[in-house]
């Protein structure tokens, strides 16, 4: 059964730093490539950044440039996201989740999400 | 960047009803264009994928539309377990960027 699972989330204070962490099983981790999304309170859905199978092509959303670092462990199944410098608007539920591409053209979609885990920032 | 619209932002429906939510992206995405649903302390779930293509599992009431610029999902006939809000996405080009939701509510 494919699954990934969040970790990592809390509360720290503006300026803290955070890491998230995704366990993936059930699949070969190695293959498929990875992204974060966000949903903070009473908002809709914000893709946060997207990193390769192989970690060579890395994306971030603007909001969170030169802040969050993606990374991943193939040997470890596992994705990462270090969050420094956090602002209150970083406040959200932080999801996982693998892209898959399907159909003849390879349309990406994300087709496994985690449950999500919540970090909020607050002094 | 692309910028996805969609619209209505709410809508309110009874069930057994029809509905259609459209979404606009701000340039050709081709058939790029995914659709999720997400209700309250739930991960999203993907319904439709390549504009028309049904995700395994998810209700043949549900289909998508459309190609280039707009698109649409419509639901034939709502069931209670069906309020709740949707997405679309772009996947054309990074960032893969959503829409800002539609919340569908029991009339």
């Amino acid at each position: 059964e494919v699954q990934v699972v969040e970790s990592g989330g809390g509360l720290v204070k503006p300026g803290g730093s955070l890491r998230l962490s995704c366990a993936a099983s059930g699949f070969t981790f190695r293959s498929f490539n990875m992204n974060w999304v966000r949903q903070a309170p009473g908002k809709g859905l914000e893709w946060v950044s997207s990193i390769n199978s192989r970690s060579n092509s890395i994306y971030y959303a603007d909001s969170v440039k030169g802040r969050f670092t993606i990374s991943r462990d193939n040997a470890n199944n596992s994705l990462y996201l270090q969050m420094n410098s956090l602002r209150a608007e970083d406040t959200a539920v932080y999801y996982c989740a693998r892209v898959l591409g399907g159909g003849s053209a390879g349309y990406d979609y994300f087709d496994y999400w985690g449950q999500g885990t919540l970090v909020t920032v607050s002094s | 960047d692309i910028q996805m619209t969609q619209s209505p932002s709410s809508l309110s429906a009874s069930v057994g009803d029809r509905v259609t939510i459209t979404c606009r992206a701000s340039q050709s995405i081709s058939s790029y264009l995914n659709w999720y649903q997400k209700k309250p302390g739930k991960a999203p779930k993907v319904l439709i994928y390549g504009a028309s293509s049904l995700q395994s599992g998810v209700p043949s009431r549900f289909s998508g539309s459309g190609s280039g610029t707009d698109f649409a999902l419509t639901i034939s006939s709502l069931q209670p377990e069906d309020f709740a809000t949707y997405y679309c996405q772009q996947s054309y080009s990074s960032p893969y960027t959503f829409g800002q939701g539609t919340k569908l509510e029991i009339k």
